[in-house]
C-alpha cells in the first residue's frame, strides 16, 4: 500500500470553529489531492497541488482553503465549519499529473459538523 | 473530462466473472479510461486502465470498444471479497487534477 496517512482520522466539531485535516505521504509523490465523499456518492475533488506551495481548485472547492510547505504534508482547512461540510474526506497522491499517473487514496477521516 | 454512466448496481455469483460495463460516449482522443473500486469506506483502491487496448492486470481485464465509446471491466473469478462499489472514470493525460468520480457500480458477490 502507498504510505499515505490521514490525521485525524475522526472528528466531531461545531459549527464556526475551524479545523484543519492533515495528509502525510512517504512516496515523495508530487501530486496530492483532496476529496469530499458523501453518503452514496462518488468522490469530489475540493483542491489539489502539483507541488509545494503550488495548488489549484477542484469543483467544490468554496469554504476550503489548502496549504502545501512540504513535499510530504497537505492540509486541508475548513475556516469555519458547516453543517454541510460533514463527509468523509479523502486525501490522494500521484507521481505525475498526467493520464497514466494512478493515484492512490489515503484511509480517509470522518468529519461531523454538528 | 468525459462524463461516465454505470449501472446503479450488480450481483455476481461467486467464481463467476463479473462484467462491469462503463459508457463514456463523450470521451476524447487523450483521455484514459480508469477504473477504482472502494470497500466498505476505504479509500478507492486503483485496479486497471487503459487508452484503446485491452489490458489485463493479475486484478482485472479491461475491455475497450474500438470507437472507445464504452469499456467493460472483467473480475475473472469473483469472490466475495470482491463486494464493492466500482468506479469508471476518465482523465485527461495531462490534467490529474480533474480526475472526477461518478456513483459508481455496487457490486455484490453473492456465495
Amino acid at each position: 500500500d502507498a504510505g499515505i496517512t490521514q490525521s485525524p482520522r475522526h472528528k466531531v466539531t461545531e459549527t464556526g470553529t475551524p479545523v484543519t485535516l492533515r495528509c502525510h505521504q512517504t512516496e515523495n509523490h508530487r501530486y496530492m489531492y483532496w476529496y469530499r465523499q458523501d453518503p452514496g456518492h462518488g468522490l469530489r475533488l475540493i483542491h489539489y497541488s502539483y507541488g509545494v506551495k503550488d495548488t489549484d481548485k477542484g469543483e467544490v472547492s468554496d469554504g476550503y482553503s489548502v496549504s502545501r510547505s512540504k513535499t510530504e504534508d497537505f492540509l486541508l482547512t475548513l475556516e469555519s465549519a458547516t453543517s454541510s461540510q460533514t463527509s468523509v474526506y479523502f486525501c490522494a497522491i500521484s507521481e505525475g499529473g498526467g493520464g497514466t499517473d494512478t493515484q492512490y487514496f489515503g484511509p480517509g477521516t470522518r468529519l461531523t459538523v454538528l | 473530462d468525459a462524463k461516465t454512466t454505470q449501472p446503479t448496481s450488480m450481483d455476481c455469483a461467486e467464481g463467476r466473472a463479473a462484467n462491469l460495463p462503463c459508457n463514456h460516449s463523450t470521451i476524447s482522443g487523450n483521455e484514459y479510461v480508469y477504473w477504482y473500486r472502494q470497500i466498505h469506506s476505504q479509500g478507492p483502491q486503483y485496479i486497471i486502465h487503459g487508452l484503446k487496448n485491452n489490458e489485463t492486470n493479475e486484478m482485472a481485464s479491461l475491455i475497450i470498444t474500438e470507437d472507445r465509446k464504452s469499456s467493460t471491466l472483467i473480475l475473472p473469478h469473483a469472490t466475495l471479497r470482491d463486494t464493492a462499489v466500482y468506479y469508471c472514470i476518465v482523465r485527461v493525460r495531462t490534467n490529474a487534477g480533474k480526475s472526477t468520480f461518478g456513483d459508481g457500480t455496487t457490486l455484490t458477490v453473492k456465495p
